[in-house]
């Protein structure tokens, strides 16, 4: 069975720290995504990549950053947390030559900073 | 106004069929999507459409396509409690590999 792995399914952190964020796939996709889920705002894409070590800024970056070393990681990074990143943060990974570009999706990591 | 708009809530009977309604802004995108979020857990692909087709049926769920009103629709038959999640529509706009999602529409099914 195909999956996207996100590493934690909840996470604590503090204001300041420095968060990283894991998401593995194994299925040779060469995109992969990061979103955060917020109620009543749905999704909206904070960063995406479409080869390794490649990144491209989504809808709301700030205070955001990502790496792509391996075609099969791809990591969110919070260098500062603040209270307002507090959100549910899924990553999904996609095929460019498909039949329909439908994205496959991890479980979640539900950030709280405190 | 959004790109992609769905209503926030729906809710129906057991065995009766849901109808989730979305539209879209973007008459060349080539594929639109429905993807189900069961409660904590991430979003899963249910079906696609592609642009040139007005009808898809998969079992349960038949999707309708109006490309001159640019309005998609989930019709899930016989709704079970097991079918109580978030529906989010989908467009890939311009023909981007990067869907645009609407806010999602919960679904609840109540006996």
């Amino acid at each position: 069975d195909v999956k996207v792995t996100q590493s934690s399914r909840y996470l604590v952190k503090r204001t300041g720290e420095k968060v990283f964020l894991e998401c593995v796939q194994d299925m040779d996709h060469e995109n992969m995504f990061w979103y955060r889920q917020d109620p009543g705002l749905g999704l909206r894409l904070i960063y995406f990549s479409y080869d390794v070590k490649m990144k491209e800024k989504g809808d709301i970056p700030e205070g955001y950053s990502v790496s792509r070393e391996k075609k099969e990681r791809f990591s969110l990074i919070l260098e500062s947390a603040s209270t307002n990143q507090t959100s549910m943060y899924l990553c999904a990974s996609s095929l460019t030559d498909s039949t329909s570009y439908g994205y496959t999706f991890g479980s979640g990591t539900r950030l709280t900073v405190v | 106004g959004e790109d992609v708009e769905q209503s926030l809530f729906l809710s129906v009977r057991e065995g009766d069929s849901s109808v989730i309604n979305c539209t879209y802004t973007d008459s060349s995108s080539t594929y639109l999507y429905w993807y189900k979020q069961e409660p904590g857990a991430g979003l899963q692909l249910l079906t696609y459409i592609f642009s040139n087709m007005d009808m898809k049926q998969d079992q349960r769920l038949t999707v309708l396509l109006n490309k001159k009103d640019k309005h998609l629709s989930l019709r899930i038959a016989d709704t079970q409690t097991g079918d109580s999640a978030i529906y989010f529509c989908a467009e890939n706009r311009g023909g981007s590999y990067i869907p645009t999602f609407g806010r999602g529409t919960s679904l609840i099914v109540h006996p």
